[in-house]
């Protein structure tokens, strides 16, 4: 099957610091990759699309300028949050697709735990 | 955009019995209908997809149901164990395959010993 990974699972910053997520797709190339985010208690929401080799698509009301995405590679897509604030405490989960052409299926990270204090 | 709505918010089963989510969509160019479990702290798993040339899947205990005409699709889990307490996700999706993926609001399943 096909496997996501992220990485750090677990970051606590002081607020005003920017935290970097990395998310990686370890066996097959995701020319695609989704962001979400999920607070407590809630549903994932879809932050933005990143694309290899050209700009994200952000989501209505997510600031792009706080949410850095960078899809550098076939395999790699970070997620930058800068100036972090307590209100961006949250769980961050990448998703990218995968399978025969039409039928792709999302293949999720393990979750990155945010905490600013 | 696509909107998804699902109910109820949270369900309690008694083990044995089974256990109905309700989802309905609002886009109808979208074809491919998926259901998460998810645990605390963990990511979404694939529990069952169902896509729009077909009105219903079934694999052992979980079966999902689809009315495109109604816009709507239902996940079963007959004869509920402890370990079918979780967080139950419904998305839809157009069928391209990298279309992106709205999810319903979230059932949390309890079921009872």
């Amino acid at each position: 099957g096909a496997v996501v990974s992220q990485h750090p699972s677990r970051v606590i910053c002081k607020s005003g610091t920017s935290v970097k997520i990395e998310c990686r797709s370890l066996d097959f190339q995701a020319t695609t990759m989704f962001w979400y985010r999920q607070f407590p208690k809630q549903s994932l929401m879809l932050m933005a699309t990143s694309n290899e080799g050209s700009k994200a698509t952000y989501e209505q009301g997510v600031e792009k300028d706080k949410f850095l995405i960078n899809h550098a590679s076939l395999t790699l897509s970070t997620l930058t949050v800068t100036s972090a604030h307590p209100e961006d405490s949250s769980f961050y989960i990448c998703s990218a697709p995968f399978g025969a052409s039409g039928y792709n299926e999302q293949f999720f990270g393990p979750g990155t735990r945010l905490t600013v204090l | 955009g696509e909107n998804v709505e699902q109910h109820p918010s949270t369900l309690s089963v008694q083990e044995g019995d089974s256990a109905v989510i309700k989802c309905t969509y609002s886009d109808s160019a979208s074809n491919y209908f998926p259901w998460y479990k998810q645990e605390l702290g963990k990511r979404p798993q694939l529990i069952i997809d169902i896509r729009s040339n077909v009105g219903e899947k079934k694999d052992q205990r979980i079966a999902v149901t689809l009315n495109k005409t109604a816009k709507h699709f239902s996940l079963h889990i007959t004869e509920t164990q402890p370990e079918d307490s979780a967080v139950y996700f419904c998305a839809a999706r157009g069928n391209f395959g990298n279309e992106k993926l709205t999810f319903g609001t979230g059932t949390r399943l309890t079921i009872i010993p």
